[in-house]
């Protein structure tokens, strides 16, 4: 159980395009997801939470107009990533909230998406 | 700043001894206590979690918690190659949210 999917693996994209990254929880429903980016040899930054039909919070410093998310259904949130610069470029991974699980708190994450920007 | 400390490593040991990473943390009100392991180019894999004092024990992992010290360690018994990976600490933040404040990580490497 508790298996989240993240679509696509991995994505290169030209400089001023966008990107969507799409995260599904599997074989459970999700209220809250995580969006993390995560750099070379560096630990996971929080970039927003998203909550099911509201608007994500976003952590401070993370621009919200550049990195959209939609968490549409309980099962589905997406990350658009507009006018992508090489300074994008890095590994975003998003994480579900089981709220069946022992703990509130477990988070399960996705695969990951590898992005680059060129 | 609500801040998971974690010494970054590398900790090498050789197969079969037993490894001891450490974490510490800021939040006296935290309650939840998770380590993930995430190896290269992986996203992370949770591993344990504990809420209580004491240790708690799932196969060749145990974990320890000393809220009184503000303390979280992972061991690892009869380590094997296979364990080679960065070990991520994560803790909650107080007051009702549902965000992981994760520490930088120890990698680990297991030598056979």
């Amino acid at each position: 159980g508790a298996v989240v999917s993240q679509h696509p693996s991995r994505v290169i994209c030209k400089s001023g395009t966008s990107v969507k990254i799409e995260c599904r929880s599997l074989d459970f429903q999700a209220t809250t997801m995580f969006w993390y980016r995560q750099f070379p040899k560096q630990s996971l930054m929080l970039m927003a939470t998203s909550n099911e039909g509201s608007k994500a919070t976003y952590e401070q410093g993370v621009e919200k107009d550049k990195f959209l998310i939609n968490h549409a259904s309980l099962t589905l949130s997406t990350l658009t990533v507009t006018s992508a610069h090489p300074e994008d470029s890095s590994f975003y991974i998003c994480s579900a909230r089981d709220v069946t699980g022992y703990s509130s708190y477990e988070q399960y994450f996705g695969p990951g998406t590898r992005l680059t920007v060129t | 700043q609500k801040e998971v400390e974690q010494n970054s490593g590398p900790l090498s040991v050789p197969e079969g001894a037993i490894a001891s990473l450490n974490c510490t943390y800021s939040d006296r009100g935290s309650q939840s206590f998770f380590w993930y392991r995430q190896y290269s180019g992986k996203s992370p894999e949770l591993i344990m979690f504990i809420y209580s004092n004491g240790d708690k024990e799932d196969g060749r992992f145990t974990a320890q918690l000393n809220k009184a010290s503000q303390y979280v360690s992972l061991l690892i018994r009869d380590s094997q190659p296979s364990d080679s990976a960065t070990y991520l600490c994560a803790v909650n933040i107080q007051g009702g949210s549902e965000k992981l404040v994760f520490g930088k990580g120890t990698k680990l490497t297991v030598n056979p």
